[in-house]
């Protein structure tokens, strides 16, 4: 079976703060690793993706993947309240495929 | 660009009666859509894989006589729930890949469709 962990949280960190998310993966053929935002009653909206090894940066968003430990993180810095909802991580192992999602932690910002 | 539409956005339905979900591309092709499910607290979970020209694939334990998927054109994919019961009630979306995406790994998700049976 396919899974995709995630610590349900919540996860509570005040405005300006680092907020660090985790993800762990069990399918080791997984090749893409996905991070999305979603607010209560409303559908995932896509933060980013990495596929390699290593760290990607977009904005204030920080993607870390260590395929080796089947772990995928995603680190959320200056936080704002705005940044308060559930976060996904999906994975799939080719393009165009469908996406196996965690169930996601949920991120609360304090202002 | 890269826009997907899905309607309705919410219906309440009696127990028994059926309720058609459209999921539809506006600025792109796409050759697959995938349906999920989402309970609340829960996350995504695929229902099935929906090939325009082609018979849906279902996930185990989704019932295909009861969730009837049509993908009949490269931007249109259409969720029939028959006979919805209370149990079916849950927030159901669509994601498409863009056709000739050859490579490209992004899917774009529509924005859900509420469903409540009475």
């Amino acid at each position: 079976q396919k899974e995709v962990e995630q610590n349900s949280g919540p996860l509570s960190v005040p405005e300006g703060a680092i907020a660090s998310l985790n993800c762990t993966y069990s399918d080791r053929g997984s090749q893409s690793f996905f991070w999305y935002r979603q607010y209560s009653g409303k559908s995932p909206e896509l933060i980013m993706f990495i596929y390699s090894n290593g760290d990607k940066e977009d904005g204030r968003f920080t993607a870390q993947l260590n395929k080796a430990s089947q772990y995928v993180s995603l680190l959320i810095r200056d936080s704002q309240p705005s940044d308060s909802a559930t976060y996904l991580c999906a994975v799939n192992r080719q393009a165009g495929t469908a996406l196996i999602f965690g169930k996601g932690t949920t991120l609360s910002v304090s202002s | 660009g890269a826009v997907v539409s899905q309607h309705p956005s919410w219906v309440i339905c009696k127990s028994g009666t059926s309720v058609k979900i459209e999921c539809r591309s506006l600025d792109f092709q796409a050759t697959t859509m995938f349906w999920y499910r989402q309970f609340p607290k829960q996350s995504l979970m695929l229902m099935a894989t929906s090939n325009e020209g082609s018979k849906a694939t279902y996930e185990q334990g989704v019932e295909k006589d009861k969730f009837l998927i049509n993908h009949a054109s490269l931007t249109l994919s259409t969720l029939t729930v028959t006979s919805a019961h209370p149990e079916d009630s849950s927030f159901y979306i669509c994601s498409a890949v863009p056709h000739l995406a050859i490579g490209y790994n992004e899917q774009f998700f529509g924005p859900g469709t509420r469903l409540t049976v009475l």
